[in-house]
């Protein structure tokens, strides 16, 4: 079973708009890491956001963290045709070592 | 700086046989986590390794065995390929002590 689960499964934008995905889990976490795969390839790591923070920037990226509600948000600003891809939250646990994934958020950005 | 590599990047196989498929982490790294990622899913975890030694180990069974070399790359090794382990294979690459995982391209097995 998979520890996040990312809204909407499938969105599509307009070149120049904002994406907003989120990230849902189920348990306690350590660190809540964001990844974006390019057609079924390797996995590109965008950002990691610890579990004593609440947000964090990186260029058009945003993350917010939400421990209460067990939640992330990614948010990609002016996104860009390149953007096109696949992201996926990652979760860890205190003294666990391996990474527990969601089904990921499949982006189209139209031109 | 060479991120982490893995070979090869294709490879087909028939159900029965074994396959190898290698690792190379990054420049400094000495950890190696190995995924599989089968289509339209997100990677699951198979296993850890650290000092040569396993660390941890996902719901995988014994069919998939792996290795950790003196110079940190790593090897995973499948027997008796089921149609089911045709699957995306992803090394990622970890300095012991920190939380970021980089990831390899990947290896697509296709079982036949």
């Amino acid at each position: 079973s998979q520890q996040g689960e990312e809204d909407p499964q499938a969105l599509s934008i307009q070149e120049g708009e904002n994406a907003t995905m989120n990230c849902s889990y189920k348990t306690s976490i350590n660190n809540l890491q964001w990844y974006r795969q390019n057609s079924g390839r390797g996995l590109v790591h965008l950002i990691l956001i610890r579990s004593n923070e609440r947000e964090k920037h990186s260029g058009r990226l945003r993350v917010t963290l939400d421990t209460s509600k067990k939640s992330s948000s990614l948010l990609i600003t002016a996104s860009r045709a390149a953007d096109t891809a696949s992201y996926f939250c990652a979760t860890d646990k205190e003294d666990d070592y391996k990474l527990s994934f969601g089904a990921g958020t499949t982006v189209t950005v139209r031109a | 700086d060479a991120g982490v590599t893995q070979s090869p990047t294709h490879l087909i196989k028939t159900r029965g046989q074994q396959v190898t498929l290698r690792c190379s982490p990054k420049s400094g790294h000495d950890t190696v986590s190995w995924y599989q990622q089968a289509l339209g899913q997100g990677p699951q975890f198979i296993f850890q390794y650290y000092e040569e030694e396993e660390r941890q180990r996902g719901n995988f069974p014994d069919r998939f065995s792996g290795h950790q070399f003196p110079n940190y790359s790593s090897e995973l090794n499948v027997n008796a390929l089921l149609l089911g382990d045709s699957a995306l294979y992803l090394c990622a690459s970890i300095i012991s002590g920190r939380d970021e995982q980089y990831f390899g391209p990947g290896t697509r097995l296709t079982v036949t």
